[in-house]
């Protein structure tokens, strides 16, 4: 069964400096993809980035990019020059090409960007 | 163009009684999807709907029923509410197969007393 750990339930990082919030997943597959979701404090879920299993290169979306170690079977988000508004809850999620529909998530990192 | 929208917003039931969540996407999206979100955990998948005409069950269907009306609207039914559903519910919507974004609904706060 799919599984996805998050082992950091709060980080705080000062304005302008970068952070990484840890992801490790568990898989027995070989196809799937990992995605990053940010939830203000508003409550929406917002989509920040998608890496797919084969994708050789790691995957960028501007100030965000995804850390890939396929053999640790982590992929971690790496936030570069934080900013205020990136305060949130931050979840990891999985899905396997074979449950393409079933989509697991990570229990949520919660970041505080201080001033 | 809405997105996901989501009705109600929020909603009070008293153990035992019966509601109806109602979601509508206007993305012309396949692939419909019911989650819950618990404090201190991450969203967990009810019910999805791959294509219209189709519902399968995903990590916790138990006292929840699913209908796609059509295209657009997917709707998540508790037939008799439990205090182990008080949880915010969010619906979500996806383009297809070869699509990977899902979009969410603003969500649904539900308390069951």
């Amino acid at each position: 069964a799919q599984k996805i750990t998050q082992t950091q339930p709060g980080m705080f990082v000062q304005e302008k400096e970068a952070v990484t919030l840890d992801c490790t997943y568990d898989t027995s597959d070989q196809s799937y993809g990992l995605f990053w979701y940010k939830q203000p404090s508003s409550g929406e879920m917002i989509f920040l980035i998608y890496q797919g299993s084969y994708d050789e290169q790691n995957a960028t979306e501007g100030r965000y990019s995804l850390n890939f170690q396929k053999a640790r079977k982590s992929a971690n988000l790496v936030i570069s020059a934080s900013q205020l508004g990136d305060s949130a809850m931050y979840f990891c999620a999985m899905r396997e090409v074979a449950l393409w529909d079933d989509m697991r998530f990570g229990a949520g990192t919660r970041l505080t960007v201080k001033p | 163009n809405a997105g996901v929208t989501q009705t109600p917003k929020f909603q009070v039931l008293k153990t035992g009684q019966s509601m109806t969540l109602q979601c509508a996407q206007d993305m012309n999206h396949n692939s419909m999807y019911w989650y819950r979100q618990d404090p201190g955990m991450g969203l967990r998948l009810i019910y999805y709907s791959a294509s219209e005409g189709t519902t399968d069950k995903g990590e916790v269907p138990n006292g929840y029923n699913v209908s796609r009306l059509n295209k657009r609207e997917f709707s998540l039914r508790l037939e008799s509410a439990a205090p182990s559903q008080t949880s915010v519910y969010f619906c979500a919507s996806r383009r297809d197969y070869l699509y990977n974004e899902q979009f969410f609904g603003p969500g649904t706060r539900l308390t069951v007393l």
